[in-house]
């Protein structure tokens, strides 16, 4: 299993920005694909984002298209999640999740990093 | 990019069997054989117990298994046991290139 350690979560106002980023110890980001899960409190897994190996594979779901991208700096060795035009909805617990193959299961995931959408 | 249909509890008794259904179309869990499952304890990051339908990773369990008939997926709990008391949640892969995950069920040891 990969260690995943998410940052980056806090309070932010409806309407407002915040990025998420996620490291890997010891292990290269740009070897693997991964992913983006949420978890709103008191509620199920949610699914939100994919980047493959390839950075053209980049695929999101429908609630989060066109406000959140994807994406993660190799040099860095560091995945993101720039959210844009946060709603209440989309408070939840984040987590960031390695791909265990071609975007069909996730075998590792981190410890998770709240955000709140509040006024 | 509706969830998955799974029952909102299961519960069993020490030593019995339980099997949590998974629902969905023939653009996920009936078009692919890419299933997966998670289990979650309460304030814990999810774990993979099931991929690819059928599949144990290495050092979970061979009390977890999993099948698929049609658009439902079956994870099934033999020889329950306390630790196994945690939500589980499936997954599939979606024609189009997204995920989805199950509505999660709650198994409750009596």
């Amino acid at each position: 299993q990969v260690q995943l350690v998410e940052s980056g979560g806090g309070v932010v106002q409806p309407g407002g920005s915040l990025r998420l980023s996620c490291v890997a110890p010891g292990f290269t980001f740009s070897a693997f694909g991964v992913h983006w899960v949420r978890q709103a409190p008191g509620k199920g897994l949610e699914w939100v984002a994919f980047l493959g190996r390839n950075p053209t594979n980049e695929y999101y779901a429908d609630s989060v298209k066109g406000r959140f991208t994807i994406s993660r700096d190799n040099s860095q060795n560091t995945l993101y999640l720039q959210m844009n035009t946060l709603r209440l909805e989309d408070t939840a617990v984040y987590y960031c999740a390695k791909d265990g193959k071609y975007q069909t299961f996730f075998d590792s995931w981190g410890q998770g990093t709240l955000v709140t959408v509040s006024s | 990019q509706s969830a998955l249909t799974q029952p909102a509890s299961v519960s069993g008794s020490p030593g019995q069997s339980i099997t949590i259904s998974c629902t969905g179309s023939s653009s996920d869990v009936g078009g692919h054989n890419y299933v997966s499952w998670y289990q979650q304890h309460p304030g814990k990051a999810p774990k993979l117990i099931i991929y690819d339908v059928s599949n144990r990773p290495s050092g979970v369990s061979n009390r977890f298994s999993g099948s698929k008939s049609g658009n439902t997926a079956s994870l099934t709990i033999s020889g329950l046991q306390a630790e196994d008391e945690a939500d589980y949640y499936c997954s599939s892969y979606v024609t189009g290139s997204t995920n989805v995950f199950g509505t999660g069920t709650k198994v409750t040891v009596l």
